[in-house]
């Protein structure tokens, strides 16, 4: 399977603080994505980050790739009340834009 | 305005049934794709389509499933007789920018309960 896996598999944490979240795949990929997702809503797309890069920024978000260790992180800085959602990471390892997602991470952020 | 709208935001059928979710999207795409999410599960992909054929689709997508793209616009998932364990929230999205960066745009969903 290509799936991913998140973990932790959930995360509470006071606002203002950091949220680092990590995901694990199974083969090689052309792209991992984090998307967000709120309670009994649709996937929003955060980032994209390819094969060939390392890090990515955008805003508070900021996304590690390791593709010897098929892993990635997504870190959240200066977290907020509104960041509680569930994050996904999602592999397109096919470049056909069929994207696998893991497992997920519920993240509670605390005022 | 949501790239992609989806129908019924809720159905609940009987087993045996037939379901047909809609999706509609704001522009003119030649990506589509169907996921499904059982509650507090995991988002499964199910089918990819594209240029009005099947792409791709998952060992989850059996004879059960089909997909159409009836007018051109809108883009239907059926599930011909439905089973409980078909109860999940059923996702369509679609694809903007290039090839290997671009993004999935999902609709907010349809949830299907099968009593």
């Amino acid at each position: 399977s290509q799936q991913g896996e998140e973990d932790p598999q959930a995360l509470s944490i006071q606002e203002g603080e950091n949220a680092t979240m990590n995901c694990s795949y199974k083969t090689s990929i052309n792209n991992l994505q984090w998307y967000r997702q709120n309670s009994g809503r649709g996937l929003v797309h955060l980032i994209l980050i390819r094969s060939n890069e390392r890090e990515k920024h955008s805003g508070r978000l900021r996304v590690t790739l390791d593709t010897s260790k098929k892993s990635s992180s997504l870190l959240i800085t200066a977290s907020r009340a509104a960041d509680t959602a569930s994050y996904f990471c999602a592999t397109d390892w096919s470049g056909a834009n069929n994207l696998f997602f893991g497992t997920g991470t519920r993240l509670t952020v605390i005022p | 305005e949501p790239e992609v709208t989806q129908t019924p935001s809720h159905q609940v059928t009987q087993m045996g049934q037939e379901v047909i979710l809609r999706c509609v999207p704001i522009s003119n795409h030649l990506y589509f794709y169907w996921y499904r999410q059982i509650l507090g599960q995991k988002v499964e992909f199910l089918v990819s389509f594209y240029n009005n054929e099947i792409s791709e689709k998952s060992e989850i997508f059996d004879d059960q499933f089909s997909v159409e793209r009836p007018d051109g616009s809108n883009f239907t998932l059926k599930i011909r007789s439905t089973k409980l364990e078909d109860s999940a929230m059923y996702f369509c999205a679609i694809f903007k920018g290039l090839i290997n960066t671009g993004e999935l745009f999902f609709g907010e969903g349809s949830r299907l309960t099968v009593l």
